[in-house]
């Protein structure tokens, strides 16, 4: 299997702030990879799809970058909506797809 | 809109059985492979398992593997999880997800039901 390794696990910003996390694939997953956004109570929502895609109507705040092994999503400016738990997603292999442990975005 | 709504969710006794449905409406649900993906309470997203548009294709998790079955019903816009033997990690809120192919990423996704295995 695929391990995806996402850090940090905790992020503490302020709006406005420029936030990086990270995503690593421990092989190559050519650019399938994906981030997410969740808020409890919610419908997880996709926002980056092929390392670098940004779904339709997502923020232009949120960036993707990445091939390989090594992945990033930056958000440019934190607005208060922003302040969720983000997760990667490598869909390189279907058998099976994994996900990143997760990264809680608070405010500090 | 395009919407996907879980239910069947509770509580359940280890070694027992539980159907999940998840309901689709404001796209054409023939036309994409679904997934169900869960999350245990403090913990990280698990891909569960994966059914290709037609109902031909099925793969598991490991951990779920033998115990679980993904199907649909086009005809009825919905799917499903059977869930039997399960145990206590299986406690989690369980997604369905849909995504354009089997090699995509999840672009609608469901709110969620929670399914809690005690005794």
């Amino acid at each position: 299997d695929i391990q995806m390794t996402q850090s940090p696990a905790t992020l503490s910003a302020s709006v406005g702030d420029r936030v990086t996390i990270t995503c690593r694939a421990s092989q190559s997953i050519s650019r399938w990879l994906a981030w997410y956004q969740l808020k409890p109570g919610k419908a997880p929502k996709l926002l980056i799809y092929e390392a670098s895609s940004l779904e339709s109507g997502v923020p232009s705040r949120f960036s993707g970058s990445g091939s390989g092994t090594e992945f990033t999503l930056t958000i440019s400016s934190l607005q208060p909506d922003d302040f969720a738990t983000y997760h990667c997603h490598q869909y390189n292999s279907y058998s099976p797809y994994t996900f990143g442990q997760g990264t809680k975005l608070e405010i500090k | 809109q395009v919407q996907l709504v879980e239910s069947g969710g509770g509580v359940v006794q280890p070694g027992r059985s539980l159907r999940l449905s998840c309901a689709a409406s404001g796209f054409t649900f023939s036309s994409y492979a679904m997934h169900w993906v869960r999350q245990a309470p403090g913990k990280g997203l698990e891909w569960v398992a994966v059914i290709s548009y037609d109902g031909n294709t099925k793969y598991y998790a490991d951990s779920v593997k033998g115990r679980f079955t993904i199907s649909r019903d086009n005809s009825r816009d919905t799917l499903y999880l059977q869930m039997n033997s399960l145990r206590a990690e299986d406690t989690a809120v369980y997604y369905c997800a849909r995504s354009p192919k089997l090699h995509n990423a999840f672009d609608i996704w469901g709110q969620g039901t929670m399914v809690t295995v005690s005794s």
